[in-house]
């Protein structure tokens, strides 16, 4: 177990372009969260799929953001036409849900992340 | 709706000593859980210790521990025997199964420092 992964690591773009990120969860963890990390700040919630349902998304995924988890495995987190605002980490974490047995307090296995920088 | 907040930005403490972070939270959900996680440099967030809300006794890891106030909405870390390996962003969470997601909320952390 490799735990969660992201590529790239840091990304670099320029206004107006599309930028894409890549999410592998740990391998039998079938929730995965995408959460975005501004210098100062705590994480704060995107995007959470189940399997390969997107379940919920926060208001601050503009129509700008897509995310997908094809298949239920790894996910992809796209920003179109990047702003200078968009600058930030882009963390992504997994965690498995329990159908049965002890109640589940849900622990989430966070991935180094990607940071962002729009010029 | 549910908040954390941490109000030290940034805490120091000589190395073997002990330190103490705080964090408040709100919600009026009855179930929920409160977390610690700790962020080095590298980025990589991991989970430092836990606490379920309907049990009384504070937990414990090794030589991390809470003080656990549900009355008061009231969770801290307390950090003993301090090494310079535990230098980094502390960030208090929250979740709660009433959310379906289990979405963390997270404060918006400490900054701990150890001075050797």
């Amino acid at each position: 177990d490799t735990g969660v992964s992201q590529n790239p690591r840091h990304k670099i773009t320029k206004r107006g372009q599309n930028v894409t990120f890549r999410c592998d969860p740990i391998s039998e963890h079938n929730r995965l969260y995408w959460y975005r990390q501004t210098l100062g700040q705590g994480p704060e919630f995107l995007t959470y799929f189940q399997n390969e349902a997107q379940l919920e998304k926060s208001r601050l995924l503009s129509d700008r953001f897509s995310a997908e988890r094809p298949k239920g495995s790894f996910s992809t987190l796209e920003i179109q036409r990047t702003e200078q605002g968009d600058s930030a980490m882009y963390l992504c974490a997994s965690s498995l849900r329990r159908t049965s047995g002890s109640p589940s307090y849900n622990e989430q296995f966070f991935g180094p992340g990607t940071r962002l920088t729009v010029l | 709706a549910q908040t954390v907040t941490q109000s030290q930005p940034e805490m120091s403490v000589q190395e073997a000593e002990t330190v103490t972070l705080s964090c408040t939270y709100d919600t009026s959900e009855s179930d929920y859980y409160l977390f610690w996680y700790k962020q080095p440099p590298s980025r990589q967030m991991i989970l430092v210790i836990r606490q379920e809300a309907y049990k009384q006794q504070n937990a414990t890891e090794n030589r991390f521990s809470v003080n656990f106030q549900k009355a008061a909405k009231s969770f801290s870390l307390k950090i003993s025997d301090s090494q310079l390996g535990d230098a980094a962003m502390y960030f208090c969470a929250y979740n709660s199964p009433t959310s379906g997601t289990y979405k963390y909320i997270f404060g918006t952390g400490t900054r701990l420092k150890v001075l050797a």
